[in-house]
């Protein structure tokens, strides 16, 4: 089955370090998203990508970094410099063009914590 | 701009009755809308779009919304609550020149008591 698959499920991530959040999809979808979710809020887009080698800010890019090496992935970072990172990171992938009524599609998320 | 207000946080009904959640939208542009839903710690799955075609729209489960222009609402029901309804439900919204970019509502809750 087609599908965006999220991992590890739950992170935790010492003081000073980068963590490296994983998204794989083979919708051959060309549109990649990452979004953070806090308790009892909607979503927020941190990074987007319509196609290979090519990606931008959303609307909390600070602290993140992402790339877009191939089509199929694209793994977020967690800097050091995100002071607030405990949230749960859901990916997105969406077919792209000009009609832009093409639903997005959500892996399972991976939920990050401070140690 | 496009934006989108869920009019309630928290829903609760009981199992066998109707359910309704409300959902406001605002956009400069000919809308599509959508409905999805999350499960505790899971991603979110699509329950139904809108895309300027035929103006009450029948999803999965059983669900269905009605787009309407001149209230600027697409609410959200189902005749018969069951158990497993028990989620997070998120209205969104994007616009023709928005590039695919979703806006999210804040999101409902909603519990069903047996």
């Amino acid at each position: 089955d087609g599908g965006i698959t999220q991992s590890p499920k739950y992170l935790f991530r010492k003081e000073g370090q980068n963590v490296t959040l994983s998204c794989e999809q083979n919708l051959n979808h060309d549109a990649m998203y990452w979004y953070r979710q806090d308790p009892g809020q909607g979503l927020r887009l941190i990074y987007y990508s319509q196609i290979v080698n090519d990606f931008q800010k959303g609307d909390i890019a600070e602290g993140y970094s992402v790339s877009r090496e191939k089509k199929e992935s694209f793994p977020l970072t967690v800097t050091s410099a995100q002071k607030n990172p405990t949230a749960f990171y859901l990916c997105a992938s969406s077919t792209t063009g000009w009609n832009s009524n093409q639903p997005q599609h959500f892996g399972d998320g991976t939920r990050l914590s401070i140690l | 701009a496009q934006s989108v207000t869920q009019l309630d946080s928290h829903v609760s009904v009981s199992e066998g009755t109707p359910v309704l959640l409300r959902c406001n939208y605002s956009s400069s542009y000919s809308p599509s809308l959508f409905w999805y839903v999350q499960h505790p710690n899971k991603g979110l799955q699509l329950l139904l779009k809108y895309t300027s075609a035929a103006t009450l729209v029948k999803g999965i489960n059983g669900f269905e919304a009605e787009f309407k222009k001149s209230e600027t609402s697409f609410h959200l029901t189902k005749p018969s609550a069951h158990m497993s309804d028990a989620a997070e439900y998120f209205c969104v919204v994007t616009e023709g020149n928005a590039g695919n970019m979703l806006t999210f509502g804040g999101g409902t809750r909603l519990m069903v008591k047996p």
